[in-house]
């Protein structure tokens, strides 16, 4: 069993729409980032979370640290936010990353 | 704003070749990362640095060796490139801010 698991694999919207990637892990953690990476490879971080709940412009991110998981909502969706959305936990002594599988997002016009 | 640079964003080399894959940061950080990430198998760790001339094996060393002889500096090295080492190729450095990530190298081994 994977120790990152992310919900769904894949997500196709309709512009406009509320939009929810939820991952959940079974390590303890310091900290969750939520990444994106668009097509051609760079990957951003969104957000790093250890508690509680950001926010940044149409992006939000949340995270219960007693029940191991994390949601990434996008409010009024576009289709600029087409991409893979990657959550990675970091845990241990190292602070290593561990990533998810990813979500791919299509937002349609 | 801070940068993680990878030299080339695609690569084209060929079996047996010796690969250099080049990720610079101008951040002072002193950790730095080599991913890989390959469809189905998402995002893998092979090396770390925490320090210059510093090196930790990852998850999936075997056939890299990587390079840090300069803090803002992390090569990773294909001694003997074959074809299953086909990939995207990640570098991310860290702060006790979070990590930040370069554009990735597409390399393509024929």
């Amino acid at each position: 069993k994977n120790e990152v698991e992310q919900s769904p694999q894949n997500l196709t919207a309709q512009e406009g729409e509320f939009i929810t990637i939820n991952c959940s892990y079974s390590v303890g953690i310091s900290a969750l980032h939520w990444l994106q990476q668009h097509p051609g490879g760079g990957i951003v971080s969104l957000f790093m979370l250890s508690s509680g709940k950001k926010k940044h412009g149409r992006l939000i991110a949340t995270i219960n640290i007693q029940e191991k998981h994390s949601s990434l909502h996008i409010t009024a969706s576009h289709p600029r936010d087409s991409a893979v959305y990657i959550c990675a936990v970091v845990s241990g002594s190292a602070r290593q990353l561990t990533f998810g599988s990813g979500t791919q997002l299509t937002v349609l016009p | 704003d801070v940068k993680v640079t990878q030299s080339s964003r695609y690569l084209v080399k060929r079996t047996g070749e010796k690969v250099f894959l080049e990720c610079v940061q101008d951040m002072d950080h002193e950790n730095m990362f080599w991913y890989r990430q390959d469809p189905g198998l998402g995002l893998r760790l092979i090396y770390f640095s925490y320090d210059v001339k510093m090196k930790e094996k990852g998850d999936i060393p075997e056939g890299y060796s990587v390079s840090r002889e300069k803090k803002e500096r992390f090569s990773l090295i294909l001694e003997s490139a074959s074809t299953n080492q086909t990939s995207m190729y990640l570098c991310a450095s860290r702060s006790n801010y979070g990590y930040t990530f370069g554009s990735g190298t597409r390399l393509t081994v024929v």
